[in-house]
């Protein structure tokens, strides 16, 4: 198995710019996990899904961030419009059933300028 | 506030040398992970400990879980290079366990 694949590995874009994060979980897993992480606020979950579902997304920061899980394999984060304090490195994750290891895909690292 | 508070930050040292780092809550976990992150990757697990007083090795890497299941550590044995990164604990939200709250992290550099 590839693990978890991201897409882009880097982005920059402008302030005001729409922005489109990708992940493909590892096959037969159940759970997805989207997270932010940041010098300042370490690593942060922002939302995640179980069997395509979003289950809590509590840690959206706001209306600008969406995400959707239209198949198993495949989810997306967007931003729009995106703000400069939005730079961090976004990471998805997958896991099976039970409280396991979660596989952490390689990040894209946003700037937004 | 930072459910999973981890010390030191920052850690810096040579070959060779003996470091122990610390991560620490007022919360009960059922659980507790460690992870490491090289730079330019995500996360990788190392262990997962699930016992209170439970001690868990791994070749140079000795992990334990605190008696009450509120803090654990690390302590790894003649640190090489390869040992240099992020180190984070995470443990499971109590309510059903789906999702983890993780550490501030410890930063370490391994001097050749």
């Amino acid at each position: 198995d590839a693990g978890v694949i991201q897409s882009p590995r880097h982005e920059v874009t402008e302030m005001g710019q729409e922005v489109t994060l990708r992940c493909k979980p590892i096959s037969g897993h159940d759970y997805l996990f989207w997270y932010r992480q940041t010098m300042m606020r370490g690593l942060e979950l922002l939302i995640y899904f179980n069997n395509n579902v979003p289950i809590d997304d509590s840690g959206m920061p706001e209306d600008r961030f969406s995400a959707k899980m239209p198949n198993a394999s495949f989810s997306t984060l967007k931003i729009q419009p995106s703000e400069p304090r939005d730079s961090a490195v976004y990471f998805c994750a997958s896991r099976g059933q039970g409280v396991g290891e979660q596989y952490f895909g390689p990040g894209t690292r946003l700037t937004v300028t | 506030t930072q459910l999973l508070e981890q010390s030191p930050q920052f850690l810096s040292i040579q070959e060779g040398e003996n470091l122990t780092v610390y991560c620490n809550s007022s919360s009960v976990f059922s659980s507790l992970q460690w992870y490491r992150q090289e730079p330019g990757e995500g996360p990788v697990l190392l262990v997962t400990v699930v016992t209170g007083g439970e001690v868990k090795k791994l070749k140079r890497l000795t992990f334990q879980f605190g008696d009450a299941r509120k803090d654990s550590s690390l302590h790894i044995t003649a640190a090489q290079p390869g040992d240099t990164g992020l180190y984070l604990c995470a443990g499971p939200t109590p309510n059903t366990g789906n999702q983890f709250y993780f550490g501030t992290g410890t930063s370490l550099t391994v001097i050749p």
